[in-house]
């Protein structure tokens, strides 16, 4: 079955840098990728989707990158703020009308 | 615009005692919905989805049922708590149709049982 791997190590980084998270998977590459943003107490939102036919995808200071050859997204976050930080969940579709979730990864941006 | 609901946001129950949580979407007709718990440094768990109203697939055996007995209502249910109940419990929704359509969550239940 397909499982994903973030970094559970959070990511600390000073404002104003780019912060860089991954999302790797093991199995079958899926014909999508989604990314979450969830704030301690709160349930995630969704930010981005970016598919398979697709190198990269921007939303403001959001880039996505996909790389089916690797198995592997990259979600980063440009000239960061302390607003950043977050635990950012990567998601890929399970079969049918469901998802899998990763555990996340911890963002910590400080000013 | 579409807004989800859940309540209680924190409920402290003692083993064995019933649970229910209700979660319920406006703004949309005839949603996919989720129930998903969370638990500390984990990623979510899909426990039931529902592609409309009575028809619920269950993903995790366990003392957990799920009902939708409205077309934007779901409810979390059990009639006897365990310990390892305990969790963050989320409810989701979705446009009906297949492929990227990303989910859309609630604030969450955080659930502790005694």
């Amino acid at each position: 079955s397909q499982k994903i791997e973030q970094n559970s190590e959070a990511l600390n980084i000073q404002e104003g840098k780019t912060a860089t998270l991954t999302c790797n998977y093991t199995n079958y590459s899926p014909a999508y990728l989604q990314w979450y943003r969830q704030d301690p107490g709160r349930g995630p939102v969704f930010l981005l989707l970016i598919r398979e036919n697709e190198k990269e995808k921007r939303k403001e200071r959001l880039k996505v990158t996909f790389d089916t050859t690797l198995k592997q997204s990259l979600f980063h976050i440009t000239a960061s703020q302390p607003a950043d930080s977050a635990t950012y969940l990567c998601a890929l579709p399970a079969g049918g009308f469901k998802t899998i979730f990763g555990a996340g990864t911890r963002l910590f941006v400080k000013a | 615009s579409q807004t989800i609901h859940q309540w209680p946001a924190t409920l402290v129950q003692p083993v064995g005692s019933p649970l229910s949580l209700e979660c319920t979407v406006e703004g949309t007709s005839n949603p996919n919905l989720y129930w998903y718990r969370q638990a500390a440094g984990r990623g979510l768990q899909l426990l039931f989805y529902s592609v409309g109203i009575g028809q619920i697939s269950s993903e995790v055996p366990q003392n957990l049922s799920a009902s939708r007995p409205q077309d934007r209502q779901f409810i979390l249910s059990s009639k006897k708590l365990l310990l390892s109940d305990s969790g963050f419990y989320l409810c989701a929704w979705s446009v009906t149709l297949t492929g990227n359509q990303p989910q859309h969550f609630g604030d969450g239940t955080r659930l502790s049982i005694l």
